[in-house]
């Protein structure tokens, strides 16, 4: 089972920021947080990963906790292009373990 | 590069016939992987391969086998199709090293058992 917990909708208005939130309580100390999108039934896509520092890259940052319990994935101002189901995923490693894959969170982004 | 090919787009097959989903990748990964998606659910592991030779189960590997004879190629082959076995599946790989050892999806295959 998925080792995440998020809400399973998310509204966001185009061109605001899209801040969504992932639950990972029982997170260990080896394990990452991945976050994939699956835009339109299409094969996911990676978008960020952390350990416990903050990330950012061309696509989204990552605000992790300082307890490592809950993180969030912002989309700095979201466009049309990334409604889709957003997958928060807790990892071993970093290293090439499958992937859990929750339900995820269907972010709609409205013009 | 193409990247992660997958073929047939879509299939129906008719209960307890065999079918085989193809998967190519170009990016010479040695991780490969065949997971199920279910109508709104997330995606489940059902095989996956760390090399040329070398298989392991997933999740849900029951009705399911695998080969992998070449890095480019990971096969699902379907005996005795189920209408349990309706979903898309997707093909990944993944470089062996990162991180982020980031998968690449592929398409999918959409296939209906009836």
């Amino acid at each position: 089972d998925a080792k995440t917990t998020q809400p399973p909708s998310m509204d966001c208005a185009e061109g605001r920021a899209a801040n969504l939130p992932c639950n990972h309580s029982t997170i260990s100390g080896n394990e990452y947080v991945y976050w994939y999108r699956q835009i339109h039934s299409q094969g996911p896509q990676y978008i960020i990963h952390g350990l416990k520092n903050n990330e950012t890259n061309e696509m989204a940052s990552l605000i992790i906790t300082e307890d490592r319990k809950s993180s969030t994935l912002i989309l700095p101002h979201a466009t049309l292009r990334d409604t889709a189901v957003y997958y928060c995923i807790v990892r071993v490693r970093a290293g090439n373990t499958p992937l859990v894959f929750g339900k995820g969170t269907r972010l709609s982004v409205i013009a | 590069n193409a990247g992660v090919t997958q073929t047939p787009k879509f299939r129906i097959l008719k209960i307890g016939q065999s079918m085989t989903l193809q998967c190519t990748q170009d990016m010479n990964h040695n991780y490969m992987y065949w997971y199920r998606q279910d109508p709104g659910m997330g995606l489940k592991l059902i095989y996956y391969s760390v090399g040329a030779g070398i298989t392991d189960k997933g999740e849900v590997p029951n009705g399911y086998n695998v080969s992998r004879s070449t890095t480019e190629d990971f096969p699902l082959r379907l005996e005795l199709a189920a209408p349990s076995q309706t979903s898309v599946y997707f093909c990944a790989s993944s470089p062996t090293s990162g991180p982020p050892y980031e998968q690449y999806f592929g398409p999918g295959t959409r296939l209906t058992v009836t």
